[in-house]
């Protein structure tokens, strides 16, 4: 059972926009000292960052990818729907000193 | 550019142990903290914990607190993963990621090691 609860799938159409939630609790997505991340992995590929901070973006990133942060959920929205988005996607609470990075289960997204 | 390239698949018997290295390159080798996660067969990402290349000190995750040891060679921009007493709870991919901010920028290839007798 992971620390963080996701939808195991989700789907949608070429051009649409999809959302995936990652729900957890007041002592990590809903702490204020903690940050979320989200991941995109492709099978037997490593995961690979693609939103940090809540909904900042790693240099080069495409912009179709959005991440939000709301009490204790966050949420990653892809936009402009595209074939090769299909992935599995992690969300992750982390922060500093000491603190583990706690993961979600993950979710398939099928385009 | 930053590179992580691990070691190659382990296939080790129950009860053994096993060493995962994680060479590195592109950046400075003590800028940043190097994490290790594990994804068994067909499951999810699991935080194993993390060490400081400066000091050389280690947070584990609590999971693995008595069987696992992290450590570096900063001369060899290297960190390497050390599991004990294995099982076939332990097969699965290990990844060696670079620190970005907290969370993880850049990951090894993963390294598979399987248990089994």
């Amino acid at each position: 059972q992971s620390a963080l609860t996701q939808p195991a799938s989700v789907s949608g159409s070429p051009g649409q926009s999809i959302t995936i939630s990652c729900t957890g609790s007041s002592g990590d997505v809903g702490s204020h000292s903690l940050l979320v991340s989200w991941y995109q992995q492709f099978p037997g590929k490593a995961p690979k960052l693609i939103i940090f901070e809540d909904n900042k973006w790693p240099s080069g990133l495409s912009h179709r990818f959005s991440g939000s942060r709301s009490g204790n959920t966050a949420s990653l929205t892809i936009s402009g729907l595209q074939a090769e988005d299909e992935a599995i996607y992690y969300c992750s609470s982390y922060g500093g000193g000491s603190t583990p990075w706690l993961f979600g289960g993950g979710t398939r997204l099928t385009v | 550019q930053v590179q992580l390239v691990q070691s190659g698949p382990e296939v080790k018997k129950p009860g053994a142990s096993v060493k995962v290295s994680c060479e590195t390159s592109g950046y400075t080798f003590t800028s940043n903290f190097i994490h290790w996660v594990r994804q068994a067969p067909g499951q999810g990402l699991e935080w194993m914990g993390k060490i400081n290349p400066v000091s050389g000190n280690a947070d584990y995750a609590r999971s693995f607190q008595d069987r696992v040891t992290m450590t570096r060679d900063a001369s060899a921009a290297s960190a390497y993963l050390s599991l004990t007493s294995l099982t076939s709870a332990d097969t699965a991919v290990y990844y060696c990621a670079r620190d970005f901010g907290g969370t993880g920028g850049y990951w090894g290839q993963g390294t598979l090691v399987s248990v089994s007798s």
